[in-house]
């Protein structure tokens, strides 16, 4: 069984302050993918970023940062600077082969929230 | 324009009164799938399929249909809707390429249906 732990239900910065999303993860598997998917206001999801089990390099794009340890079994997601267009829902999710597939499970979401 | 496009964007009906929600990609996607989204609980899938005629439960079926009789086409129907079935639904695909083995694509998502019955 796989499983995906958001234990921040909400959060609420001020802009220009750093934030950072947490997610751990569950799974017997070796070979596993990991997610982040953004919801803004306006409903749609959005694919941010996958990370295969294999690279546990950080990734850097503009302000947005991910810090995966395996060693933690967590793959946190790191805003840099927030601004209010960051304001949104967001999800880790985790695919790994659990059954023979790579059905995704997605955490329950982290609603962000910031501040002008 | 690559897209996975839902219909109806909103819909309003009353217990017991049949729908169907429309999915469509052109992307040529193996895998498509069914979530609904409340709050407190984020995305629970509904319903997948790994390809033509090939569909499966996933964790909340219960009160739901679903049908794959053409790849690009993956339609959720509610033979008797109830207020509980009231969410915002998502429909999403991605590539399965059997051939490779499962190489988890990011999913692409429609962009919801929000569902109301009275």
């Amino acid at each position: 069984a796989q499983k995906v732990t958001q234990a921040q239900t909400e959060i609420s910065v001020v802009e220009k302050e750093d934030v950072t999303l947490d997610c751990v993860y569950e799974t017997r598997d070796t070979t596993y993918y990991l997610f982040w998917y953004k919801q803004p206001p306006s409903g749609e999801l959005v694919f941010l970023i996958r990370r295969n089990s294999f690279d546990e390099q950080n990734e850097i794009s503009g302000r947005y940062s991910w810090n995966f340890q395996k060693s933690t079994s967590s793959f946190n997601f790191t805003i840099t600077a927030s601004q209010v267009v960051d304001s949104a829902v967001y999800f880790c999710a985790l695919s790994s082969a659990s059954g023979g597939s790579y059905i995704p499970t997605f955490g329950r979401g982290t609603s962000l929230i910031v501040h002008p | 324009e690559a897209q996975v496009t839902q219909n109806p964007r909103y819909l309003i009906t009353v217990t017991g009164k049949k729908l169907t929600v429309t999915c469509s990609q052109n992307m040529n996607h193996e895998y498509m799938s069914w979530y609904r989204q409340d709050p407190g609980l984020g995305l629970r899938q509904i319903y997948y399929s790994m390809n033509v005629e090939v569909t499966d439960k996933g964790d909340v079926p219960e009160g739901y249909k679903v049908s794959r009789k053409e790849k690009r086409n993956f339609p959720l129907i509610l033979e008797s809707p109830s207020p509980n079935q009231t969410s915002l639904y998502f429909c999403a695909s991605s590539l399965y390429d059997f051939r490779m083995g499962p190489s988890p694509i990011p999913l692409h998502f429609g962009n919801g249906t929000r569902l109301t019955v009275t």
